[in-house]
């Protein structure tokens, strides 16, 4: 089934430095969105990206879109402690027949070291 | 306080026993889902739910089976058909939003439910 696959599985950085992770998918989506999960717990929706924009800004992150690639980017700048986490993009499809459904990809589990 | 819950948060089970994972939403939310999560894997689909009495199986529905009689309640069983059923149970819920034209689906989900079978 369609899903987005994210780039790295895992990144290790220090606070401060940025953490920039990638996300391919399949087929024609509608839009992107990301998602962060704190260990053992349940996602949190970060930033959606609609299909006709190119890149969206919310606090200290950045998210990109090139569809001729099928790809997106997720960078947090300024990296805390407080980000570690698991970051899962998702995309939807442009095929009314699963509208509303989701496709989540394996994630990118980031550690921001003190 | 809106939002979604799911209970119990840990959950043990012998092996042959059928067993409910409670969701439960109070977000006026249309659309519900419970997916499956492995350790070092994404997110799987089990069922989702886009309107009351009605579902439809997703990627991982074998074992599984949902009931959808409230719009605030998804409650799912795993039942002894299910052949690996220890895993870490997700459940979240939308409503889609317009944006110029395009329905988008933000999902908004619980603390999830581990469950342990032995």
């Amino acid at each position: 089934s369609q899903q987005g696959e994210e780039d790295p599985q895992a990144l290790s950085i220090q606070e401060g430095e940025n953490a920039t992770m990638n996300c391919s998918y399949k087929t024609s989506i509608n839009n992107l969105q990301w998602y962060r999960q704190n260990s053992g717990r349940g996602l949190v929706h970060l930033i959606l990206i609609r299909s006709n924009e190119r890149e969206k800004h919310s606090g200290r992150l950045r998210v990109t879109l090139d569809t001729s690639k099928k790809s997106s980017s997720l960078l947090i700048t300024a990296s805390r402690a407080a980000d570690t986490a698991s970051y899962f993009c998702a995309t939807d499809t442009d095929r009314g027949s699963t509208l509303g459904r989701l496709y989540f990809g394996r994630g990118t589990q980031l550690t921001v070291w003190p | 306080d809106g939002g979604i819950t799911q209970s119990p948060k840990y959950l043990f089970r012998k092996e042959g026993q059928n067993v409910t994972l409670s969701c439960e939403q109070n977000l006026n939310h249309d659309a519900m889902y419970w997916y499956r999560q492995d350790p070092g894997q994404g997110l799987r689909l089990i069922y989702y739910s886009q309107i009351v009495n009605d579902f439809q199986k997703g990627d991982i529905a074998e074992g599984y089976s949902v009931s959808r009689e409230k719009k605030e309640s998804f409650p799912l069983t795993v039942t002894s058909a299910q052949k690996n059923p220890t895993a870490f149970y997700l459940c979240a819920s939308s409503r889609g939003k317009a944006l110029a034209g395009v329905y988008t689906y933000e999902q908004y989900f619980g603390p999830g439910t581990r469950l342990t079978v032995t």
